[in-house]
């Protein structure tokens, strides 16, 4: 039973235009959110959040967007560079919670 | 940002053979700690938590008796694969809590890749 899902195992951008990685979730429970980006032989760091009472939030160059209604999640990168290349995941969690339900990740690759 | 580290960070063992996996928080104390593992291609999913000083919680379908987990002290958590199987090859990943009620306040280690023979 995957609750949080990232149906797209890849994408490959042009550097300079915007990336745009995708995350559903299923269970309604769930009400902050995470991006995560993980290089190889590392561990995930995290990027950016969002709490269901906001629609956008906003860090430089990343930027996600929460429709509650459509359970669907997404991270803009403008404009994305060669240094974005990782792995990205999205994760899920409840407030005051501390476990966190994690995509399968979308493999990001900017080309030059 | 806060540095968690694991060692090994690969090992290969025999099956049958127990193999221990530690995570530091190097810079801080982290009262909570959480070992995930992640299948080629797949999510992270969380294995259990682990609070210092007490019993570690396990998620549903995890066999406590198979991956024993000891949280000694603030900064050191340990897994333990026991009679490890080739089933039990995977990516493990720790992190380290610095703040309840902050998501954002966990902190990976870089994983520990399990390959059994």
């Amino acid at each position: 039973d995957q609750q949080v899902k990232q149906n797209s195992p890849s994408l490959s951008v042009q550097e300079g235009r915007i990336s745009i990685l995708n995350c559903d979730y299923t269970n309604s429970m769930f009400d902050y959110f995470l991006w995560y980006k993980k290089y190889p032989a590392e561990g995930p760091t995290f990027l950016i959040s969002i709490s269901s009472i906001k629609d956008k939030n906003e860090d430089g160059r990343f930027t996600v967007f929460l429709n509650k209604s459509a359970k669907h999640l997404s991270l803009h990168i403008v404009p994305s560079q060669p240094g974005d290349s990782a792995v990205y995941f999205c994760a899920a969690t409840s407030k005051g919670a501390q476990k966190l339900v994690f995509g399968q990740g979308t493999r990001l690759t900017i080309n030059p | 940002g806060a540095v968690v580290s694991q060692h090994p960070s690969r090992v290969i063992c025999k099956s049958g053979t127990s193999v221990k996996i530690e995570c530091r928080s190097l810079d801080f104390q982290a009262t909570t700690m959480f070992w995930y593992r992640q299948f080629p291609k797949k999510s992270l999913m969380l294995m259990a938590t682990s609070n210092e000083g007490s019993k570690a919680t396990y998620e549903q379908g995890v066999e406590k008796d198979k991956f024993l987990i000891n949280h000694a002290s603030l900064t050191l958590s340990t897994l333990t694969v026991t009679s490890a199987h080739p089933e039990d090859s995977s990516f493990y990943i720790c992190s380290a809590s610095r703040g309840a009620g902050y998501p954002e306040t966990q902190y990976f280690g870089p994983g520990t890749r399990l390959l059994v023979l």
